[in-house]
């Protein structure tokens, strides 16, 4: 599975967009990019995942770049409680094989 | 509410007891997996299940076993413990094709004294 860079930590201002960067670079064709976030050490969340195409659901949208290189999570409009550690990982087979935590981002929300 | 359901929620121990994690989950997936968190650290694999019948070694397997019971519950064994296993532990489940992908339990905080 391709590696992943995330930056340690961001601010974000509430009611602002939070964008969330992720390098991938290694990503190969198959490989799913997925984001999660943990919320002061409870279970890891899941929020949303793509192959190629950009996604958007209730929570966030997924801004993969057409070379599959990077992406992008956005989260419209960050509340306080948006403040969490957001993970970027890629994995090959969607739904049966192990996910791989990086550090991840720490996101803080500031009103 | 359908999800994965760890017990217990917090456990401390004597080094070098025994004690069994256990996980179970209800929305019919078919693999299973444990995790541990150390404190600054992201989650490390111990154990995984890809299917009923199946286990496999992850990162971090040394000092634990598992048992996947049924395609519903999977537990993970400390046989004797030490403070280098004080951890929160999470178990989570997945399957192909399954919108909101993997499923987390909301973790087992275990502390070895």
């Amino acid at each position: 599975d391709a590696k992943t860079t995330q930056p340690t930590s961001m601010d974000c201002a509430e009611g602002r967009a939070a964008n969330l960067p992720c390098n991938h670079s290694t990503i190969s064709g198959n490989e799913y990019v997925y984001w999660y976030r943990q919320i002061h050490s409870q279970g890891p969340q899941y929020i949303i995942h793509g192959l190629k195409n950009n996604e958007t659901n209730e929570m966030a949208s997924l801004i993969i770049t057409e070379d599959r290189k990077s992406s992008t999570l956005i989260l419209p409009h960050a509340t306080l409680r948006d403040t969490a550690v957001y993970y970027c990982i890629v994995i090959r087979n969607s739904g049966n094989t192990p996910l791989v935590f990086g550090k991840g981002t720490r996101l803080s929300v500031i009103a | 509410n359908a999800g994965v359901t760890q017990t217990p929620k917090f456990q401390v121990l004597k080094t070098g007891q025994s004690m069994t994690l256990q996980c179970a989950q209800d929305m019919n997936h078919n693999s299973m997996y444990w995790y541990r968190q150390d404190p600054g650290m992201g989650l490390r694999l111990i154990y995984y299940s890809a299917s009923e019948g199946t286990t496999d070694k992850g990162e971090v397997p040394n000092g634990y076993n598992v048992s996947r019971l049924n395609k519903r519950e999977f537990s993970l064994r400390l046989e004797s413990a030490a403070p280098s296993q004080t951890s929160v532990y999470f178990c989570a489940s997945s399957s192909p094709g399954r919108v909101y992908g993997y499923t987390f339990g909301s973790g087992t905080r275990l502390t070895v004294v």
